[in-house]
């Protein structure tokens, strides 16, 4: 595998279900991030890790959950979600120091 | 607060012609980066080109160029000898020393044969 991959790259869930999302990088790179793309908006920061600690937020509802256990992962674990969280969810990675963010192919996601 | 505006919803050019879309950002800071990305129908976001800010020479990758006026906050990408594969999302992207990137709301460009 090269550059960023992410599985599933579709998802079908229910309000009442739990799933996860995955992002791996195979670029060595030590800060990770998850995007959200609707429909007709711009992508929208989620969350960012560098060197495996968070930093950024950006008042995601607490029903996504990130965890980065190492800087080669990252997850996104799904709670109870609405069907406005319907999107496109695009992890990228980068290196610190050097600005260029390089994404995965994403995750659509339909919650019904 | 930084924002990005892309005031093309839609642009389409002919094969082989040169194509030029807008971007204007706004931020108070001095230092950043400027992004183009391309999102094909696979979704999938590469990088075109980017620039740094405290750099005046225009950046430039094969046929993709970008006119970079800073005191303007503008930011605009040529396409030049358009190929079909050109075709796609195009997303212009500002990023501070925070890590927050910020997107514009995306050019779709349609290349015609």
């Amino acid at each position: 595998e090269t550059g960023v991959t992410q599985t599933p790259r579709h998802l079908v869930m229910g309000m009442t279900n739990k799933k996860s999302l995955k992002c791996e990088q195979h670029l060595g790179h030590n800060a990770m991030y998850w995007y959200k793309q609707s429909a007709k908006k711009p992508l929208e920061l989620m969350f960012v890790y560098s060197l495996e600690e968070r930093v950024e937020n950006n008042s995601v509802p607490s029903r996504f959950s990130p965890e980065c256990p190492n800087s080669s992962h990252l997850f996104l674990h799904l709670h109870t979600l609405q069907p406005e969280d319907s999107a496109l969810y695009l992890c990228a990675s980068s290196q610190v120091g050097e600005e260029t963010q390089y994404f995965g192919p994403g995750t659509r996601l339909l919650v019904l | 607060a930084q924002t990005v505006t892309q005031s093309q919803p839609e642009m389409s050019v002919q094969e082989a012609e040169t194509v030029t879309l807008s971007c204007t950002y706004d931020t108070s800071e001095s230092d950043y980066y400027l992004f183009w990305y391309k999102q094909p129908p696979s979704r999938q976001m590469i990088l075109v080109i980017r620039q740094e800010a405290y750099k005046q020479q225009n950046a430039t990758e094969n046929r993709f160029s970008v006119n970079f006026q800073k005191a303007a906050k503008s930011f605009s990408l040529k396409i030049s000898d358009s190929q079909l594969g050109d075709a796609a999302m195009y997303f212009c992207a500002s990023l501070l020393n925070n890590n927050d990137m910020r997107f514009g709301a995306g050019t779709r460009l349609t290349v015609k044969p």
